[in-house]
């Protein structure tokens, strides 16, 4: 079945250390997005791709960065930078941005200790 | 800037109650409208959507949702619940920012169905 696969489920980390968050889809969707669920928040954007070897921040980019060598891969990396990185990740990807619903992986929760 | 708002942030009902869950959002464009669905442990899954036509729409498990232009409204309701819709609620719509397209959510509403 397609969809999309996010790992590690759980992810501990200590302070001071980057960590790479992994998202794979086999949808054949060419836009991937990261974002960040707090509770109370929402979800907010960190990062999108709508196509290969292109990316742009969203509203929350600061201590994150990402990369899109592959469509099917859009990874993660949570830098020592990012000041409260403890939080629940979600990687999600849509055929056409703007026009249709995106998919959800199941996230990663990243605990800094 | 493009926001949606979502008024409740916690509900908690009693089964076979009736449920209106409240979303606006702020843009004057032609809008697209979701709601998505977040069962505990469960990752998010689209609940229903609009794009165009009659401005009832009808979801999964007896959900539906009215487009009210007028109100820049979009809000969920279903006639009866059940326990099993204990879950996270979120509203969102797709915006443009620097020529890229966004979904863009509102912070949630926790649902508690009581037995």
């Amino acid at each position: 079945d397609g969809g999309i696969t996010q790992s590690p489920k759980y992810l501990f980390r200590k302070e001071g250390q980057n960590v790479t968050l992994s998202c794979e889809q086999n949808l054949n969707h060419d836009a991937m997005y990261w974002y960040r669920q707090d509770p109370g928040q929402g979800l907010r954007l960190i990062y999108y791709s709508q196509i290969v070897n292109d990316f742009q921040k969203g509203d929350i980019a600061e201590g994150y960065s990402v990369s899109r060598e592959k469509k099917e891969s859009f990874p993660l990396t949570v830098t020592s930078a990012q000041k409260n990185p403890t939080a629940f990740y979600l990687c999600a990807s849509s055929i056409r941005p703007g026009q249709d619903s995106y998919t959800f992986g199941s996230g990663t929760r990243l605990t800094v200790v | 800037a493009q926001s949606v708002s979502q008024h409740n942030h916690h509900v908690i009902l009693s089964e076979a109650a009736s449920l209106e869950l409240g979303c606006n959002y702020s843009y004057g464009g032609t809008v697209n409208l979701f709601w998505y669905v977040q069962y505990p442990g469960q990752h998010l899954q689209l609940l229903l959507k609009y794009f165009s036509g009659d401005p009832l729409v009808k979801g999964i498990k007896g959900f539906e949702a009215e487009f009210i232009k007028s109100k820049f409204s979009f809000n969920l309701r279903k006639p009866s619940v059940q326990w099993s819709d204990t879950a996270e609620y979120f509203c969102a719509f797709p915006a443009v920012s620097g020529g890229y397209n966004k979904l863009i959510f509102g912070a949630g509403t926790r649902l508690a169905v009581h037995p």
